[in-house]
């Protein structure tokens, strides 16, 4: 069965606004999980990951948060604009290369 | 070059058909990956192949046959598909320097199935 999932399906936000995306996951064992971005039409684009030995990790634009207590995970999205608007997945990483994703929230960014 | 290729981008198959999808990289990666993704869904894994060998079979039914020539491609033949098949199939590739598997996976653009 899936090990991860989402919060929400859908998040509209303001163009410039903030963006939070939740994901929880179910195996305390996990300890690598990557955030993608699937735009309309395309493959998902990895975004950002981080390991179980990290709680915070920071790209351009975007933090991901790892609460490993709660068995928590966030994509934070800064200064959102409309190019962000996409489907965003959580995926745990499993040895072997097995990805286990989750069921994705849509964003929508309000310009 | 950090692209994977998949062809084609569409496919409208019949039942009694046998048809293939193909996917290239180029990156030197030695893991490549196909995925099944249904409308509105996440991308499923269906088989994994780590150094031209196959690893990783989700139990996928044996309708869906997968090849890897050599390390930068990948196909899957399709026999006999049923309409429930219909769906977005995505190739992936990692580097995989360990035959671990735990490194980012490149999706290609995937190609669009139809069973009628």
């Amino acid at each position: 069965g899936e090990s991860v999932g989402l919060h929400l399906p859908t998040l509209s936000v303001q163009e410039g606004d903030n963006s939070i995306i939740n994901c929880a996951y179910s195996n305390s064992a996990s300890d690598y999980f990557i955030w993608y971005k699937q735009e309309s039409g395309k493959g998902p684009q990895f975004i950002i990951d981080i390991r179980s030995n990290m709680d915070k990790r920071q790209g351009q634009r975007v933090t991901v948060l790892l609460n490993k207590t709660v068995k928590h995970l966030s994509l934070q999205i800064a200064a959102t604009q409309p190019g962000d608007s996409a489907v965003y997945f959580c995926a745990e990483n499993q040895y072997g290369g097995k990805l286990i994703f989750g069921q994705g929230t849509e964003l929508s960014v309000k310009p | 070059d950090t692209e994977v290729t998949q062809t084609p981008k569409h496919l409208v198959m019949g039942m009694t058909n046998k048809k293939s999808l193909k996917c290239e990289q180029h990156m030197g990666h030695r893991a490549m990956y196909w995925y099944k993704q249904k409308a509105k869904k996440p991308p499923e894994l269906m088989f994994v192949y780590s150094y031209e060998k196959l690893s990783i079979n989700e139990s996928v039914p044996s309708r869906f046959s997968p090849e890897c020539p050599n390390s930068s491609l990948l196909n899957l033949h399709l026999h006999a598909l049923q309409p429930e098949d219909s769906a977005l199939y995505l190739c992936a590739s990692s580097q995989d320097l360990k035959g671990q598997g735990v490194d980012e996976q490149y999706f290609g653009p995937g190609t669009r199935l139809t069973v009628t």
